[in-house]
C-alpha cells in the first residue's frame, strides 16, 4: 500500500534559525496537504499543494510539491515559540480513493526562545 | 460555535468494556472520518463516511464498529476493550469534490485510556 516517509523525525532549533521537513511518498500523489497539530491540540490545515513544482508561501513558510508528486517539503524561515508542534504532510494517491489520505509520522519541532 | 465536535474529550475505562464516541460536525459536509493517533503521534485512518455511506473501512478489528446516523454524525463503537486501544481518536470532516480543495477539520479528540 502506499507509504508516507517525513523526516525527520524530531528537531530542535534556536528561536530564529531555519526549520525544513521533508515528505516522500512511494506513489505518485494526486496532491499533498499539510496540517499542524499544536502539543495537545488537534491537526489543522496548512495547505494543499496539487501541481506538479508547485510552491506556496504563508508568510514564512514555504511549501513545494515535486515535479514528479511524489515528495514535498515545508520550510520555515526564522523560527517563533509559535510555530512548536508536530508538522504532518498528508497525500492522497493517484489515482486512488478522493477520499482517503495517507499521513505521514509528523516531525515535532521545538523552538528554544 | 464548534465545528467538529467530540464527546466526550476524555474516557477511561476498564478492559472489556464497551464504549462509544460521538461526532458531530456543523459545517455542511457529506464526509467524516475517524483516526487513531497513538503515543507515538501516527494519524491512521480508522474508517470514513460519505453521504452515510462507508467508503474507507481499513484494516481495523471488527470490535470497532462506527455508525453514521445522519451526514452531520458519526460515532464509533468500540467492544471488549484492549489495553493497545489506548490512543486519542479524531473525528474529521470534509466536503468531497472531485478535483478540488478539500481540507479535512478535525475536531479536538478523544483521548481513551484503558486500564
Amino acid at each position: 500500500g502506499q507509504q508516507v516517509m517525513q523526516i525527520p523525525q524530531y528537531q530542535h532549533v534556536q528561536e530564529g534559525e531555519d526549520f525544513t521537513t521533508y515528505c516522500n511518498s512511494s506513489t505518485t500523489l494526486s496532491n499533498i496537504q499539510w496540517y499542524k497539530q499544536r502539543p495537545g491540540g488537534h491537526p489543522v490545515f496548512l495547505i494543499q499543494l496539487v501541481k506538479s513544482g508547485e510552491v506556496k508561501k504563508q508568510k514564512r513558510l514555504t511549501f513545494q510539491f515535486g515535479e514528479a508528486k511524489k515528495n514535498s517539503s515545508l520550510h520555515i524561515t526564522a523560527t517563533q515559540t509559535t510555530d512548536v508542534g508536530t508538522y504532518f504532510c498528508a497525500g492522497k494517491n493517484s489515482g486512488g480513493s478522493n477520499y482517503k489520505l495517507t499521513f505521514g509520522k509528523g516531525t515535532l519541532l521545538t523552538v528554544n526562545p | 460555535d464548534t465545528a467538529v465536535s467530540q464527546t466526550p474529550k476524555y474516557l477511561v475505562t476498564q478492559m472489556g468494556n464497551d464504549k462509544s464516541i460521538k461526532c458531530e460536525q456543523n459545517l455542511g459536509h457529506d464526509t467524516m472520518y475517524w483516526y487513531k493517533q497513538d503515543s507515538k503521534k501516527f494519524l491512521k485512518i480508522m474508517f470514513s463516511y460519505n453521504n452515510k455511506e462507508l467508503i474507507i473501512n481499513e484494516t481495523v478489528p471488527n470490535r470497532f464498529s462506527p455508525k453514521s446516523p445522519d451526514k452531520a454524525h458519526l460515532n464509533l463503537h468500540i467492544n471488549s476493550l484492549e489495553l493497545g486501544d489506548s490512543a486519542v481518536y479524531f473525528c474529521a470532516s470534509s466536503h468531497y469534490l472531485a478535483g478540488a480543495y478539500n481540507e479535512q477539520f478535525f475536531g479536538p479528540g478523544t483521548r481513551l485510556t484503558v486500564l
